[in-house]
């Protein structure tokens, strides 16, 4: 099955407030988590990552949450904008593996 | 320094016929990694190559598809007697080492293939 998915498919959030996409992961041996975003037509873009020896790591406006005892993965964007409005993928990579596993995305549209 | 470049951005083919994906990977990198994205669904990894070897092709069907990263020019990725199925988003990567920990992979802008 899937080793990476996420809980919700959409999430309406409205301009200002703050954004939390959730995913979840069953591979324990995954040391390696990042966040994409992927805007209509186009590839997907880093966002931030976090290593299995960090629980919380923050960038400009996200920030990356995991908890490893539920194999749970989280992003945090603060103060959405209309601009944040793409589709948000995790991708896990496990031990040496450099095979990136990504979850089905979650959708973010940005209400004015 | 220009990003990780696909061409073509689109594709149409008939079935049956071929498609032929490239790749040319930002300056520097060696490292270059296929994967294809279905309508509403997350990237899945195909094939990872450096320049000349194929590395691990594990996820990419063993009939039809092959890929290539040669000395000089971009990556290919062909698909030969496309079907109906194969009718995709193709994303490239690339990176300056082999991904994980501090070295990121960066997307191109795809290649959408359609097969009618």
């Amino acid at each position: 099955g899937e080793s990476v998915g996420l809980h919700l498919p959409t999430l309406s959030v409205q301009e200002g407030d703050n954004s939390i996409i959730n995913c979840a992961y069953s591979n324990s041996a995954s040391d390696y988590f990042i966040w994409y975003k992927q805007e209509s037509g186009k590839g997907p873009q880093f966002i931030i990552d976090i290593r299995s020896n960090m629980d919380k790591r923050q960038g400009q406006r996200v920030t990356v949450l995991l908890n490893k005892t539920v194999k749970h993965l989280s992003l945090q964007i603060a103060a959405t904008q209309p601009g944040d409005s793409a589709v948000y993928f995790c991708a896990e990579e496990g031990g040496n593996d450099y095979k990136l596993s990504f979850g089905a995305g979650t959708t973010v549209t940005v209400r004015a | 320094n220009a990003g990780v470049m696909q061409n073509p951005r689109h594709l149409v083919r008939r079935r049956g016929q071929e498609a032929r994906l490239r790749c040319s990977p930002m300056k520097g990198h060696s490292h270059v990694y296929w994967y294809r994205q279905l309508p509403e669904e997350g990237l899945k990894f195909m094939v990872y190559l450096q320049k000349e070897n194929i590395i691990d092709e594990s996820g990419m069907p063993k009939e039809r598809f092959s890929a290539e990263f040669p000395k000089e020019g971009p990556s290919i990725l062909r698909i030969q007697q496309v079907v109906r199925g194969d009718s995709a988003a193709y994303f490239c990567a690339s990176s300056l080492f082999v991904t994980g920990g501090n070295t990121e992979a960066f997307f191109g802008q795809g290649t959408r293939l359609t097969v009618v």
